[in-house]
């Protein structure tokens, strides 16, 4: 398996507090992306990371913010939670931009009161 | 991005095949077909992939239509460890320095019986 972690596994926070998401990988992978989960929906990829300090959007990334200071750590970071943010969160890695697999964590369940 | 459309839900008995359905009507040339599974309470996890030619792996098989406009994977024995949801994914070379983005659907919700 993926040496791929993920912290907390489980949260239950506020509305408007902040709250961070911890990606940690021991692979070594260039790409690392965050996704969440929500019925209906299945997964959507919200940021993603092709190197050190490298990120982008992805297609849900409204109230959200990562930071990549090192290979091994991607950080998602909700300034504001809010209820709609409420969600399982995944991590994924991917060694080369033609990797065929992505690599993903056991996830994050947030909730957000 | 080119959609995927599976069907909701399936059942198999324990050790018979299952072949999962996916139609992909307007998928490009250059759009690899994957598929990964969701056991519950956990990530997503590669199953297989393929572009042209049928594929074949420890987990699974894959054909794919000459047209390239359906696919199905194709578990040989199924066992209660493979219920789990499958997602039939179109992975198109997207993002900044070759990264990649998987769009996920509803996915079949694959169930074994004993």
């Amino acid at each position: 398996d993926a040496g791929i972690t993920q912290s907390p596994r489980h949260k239950v926070t506020e509305t408007g507090t902040p709250v961070t998401l911890r990606c940690h990988q021991t692979e070594n992978h260039r790409y690392m992306y965050w996704y969440r989960q929500d019925p209906g929906h299945g997964l959507r990829l919200i940021h993603y990371s092709y190197g050190v300090k490298d990120t982008d959007k992805g297609e849900v990334s409204d109230g959200y913010s990562v930071s990549r200071s090192k290979t091994e750590d991607f950080l998602l970071t909700l300034e504001s939670a809010t209820s709609s943010q409420t969600s399982v969160y995944f991590c994924a890695i991917s060694e080369t931009g033609q990797s065929y697999e992505q690599y993903f964590g056991p996830g994050t369940r947030l909730t957000v009161t | 991005d080119a959609k995927t459309t599976q069907p909701n839900s399936m059942e198999s008995n324990e050790e018979e095949p299952v072949h999962l359905p996916c139609n992909h009507s307007t998928i490009s040339g250059t759009d690899y077909i994957h598929w990964y599974r969701q056991l519950p309470s956990q990530g997503p996890e590669y199953v297989i992939h393929g572009l042209t030619s049928n594929v074949n792996n420890r987990m699974a098989s894959l054909a794919i239509a000459e047209d390239r406009k359906s696919s199905t994977l194709i578990l040989h024995r199924a066992t209660l460890r493979d219920a789990a949801v499958y997602y039939c994914i179109l992975r198109a070379n997207l993002l900044i320095q070759g990264a990649q983005k998987l769009v996920f659907g509803q996915g079949t919700r694959l169930t074994i019986n004993p």
